[in-house]
């Protein structure tokens, strides 16, 4: 049974450009999230996609966007790049009802030049 | 609101001794809690959570964790440290929904022989 599986590993972009990561979700899991990981800090909360809407989103601005597609895969957007942005970008997937723990995938380490 | 405080941000113990890390949470309701470890350049992995069940929960690889109500902390313990737990550790705090999952600002537990 695979895990949550993410997309590149590592990317660099320069300032200004845009940047798609990729997520697949832990099968049986229809519910993805998406966190930030700055370098020596605990994961924020970026947003969550649940039946292809977001559902909750964190405080991020609209640079970040996201989508969800009818196999539960998610997509994380970041337009304009700031340098800021670097970071290691973690996707966790659950499933339905209370008390679902989310599992999360290794994370894509983007780092912006 | 929920926040999550992690009171030490690196404790350091011998082999075969003890290990303590501390979390404390905030919740306007009845959380769950959870006990995320991440290994250099590696994934979060789950080591246990409490969702109101039995306040003394046992998780993955010896460790254990209290959940007090009244003191509003959630204590990760292991009687005897390895070398291999030497990571990050993050406390999670999320609503019963595993939702508004809020992460502290983690510990580095270093294990020395």
């Amino acid at each position: 049974d695979a895990g949550v599986t993410q997309s590149p590993t590592h990317l660099i972009k320069t300032r200004g450009q845009q940047v798609t990561l990729r997520c697949s979700p832990k099968s049986g899991h229809d519910t993805v999230s998406w966190y930030q990981q700055a370098l020596g800090q605990g994961p924020q909360f970026i947003f969550q996609y649940y039946e292809e809407e977001e559902r909750q989103r964190g405080n991020f601005p609209d640079r970040f966007s996201g989508h969800q597609f009818p196999n539960y895969s998610s997509e994380l957007n970041v337009n304009a790049l700031l340098l800021g942005d670097s970071a290691l970008y973690l996707c966790a997937s659950s499933g339905l009802g209370s008390q679902e723990t989310q599992y999360f995938g290794p994370g894509t380490r983007l780092l912006v030049l | 609101a929920q926040s999550v405080t992690q009171l030490d941000s690196h404790v350091s113990v011998s082999e075969g001794t003890p290990v303590l890390l501390r979390c404390n949470y905030s919740s306007s309701y009845s959380p769950s809690l959870f006990w995320y470890v991440q290994h250099p350049n590696k994934g979060l992995q789950l080591l246990l959570k409490y969702t109101s069940a039995a306040t003394l929960v046992k998780g993955i690889n010896g460790f254990e964790a209290e959940f007090k109500k009244s003191e509003t902390s959630f204590h990760l313990t292991k009687p005897s440290a390895h070398m291999s737990d030497a990571a990050e550790y993050f406390c999670v705090v999320s609503d019963l929904w595993g939702q508004n999952f809020v992460f502290g600002p983690g510990t580095r537990l270093s294990v020395l022989p």
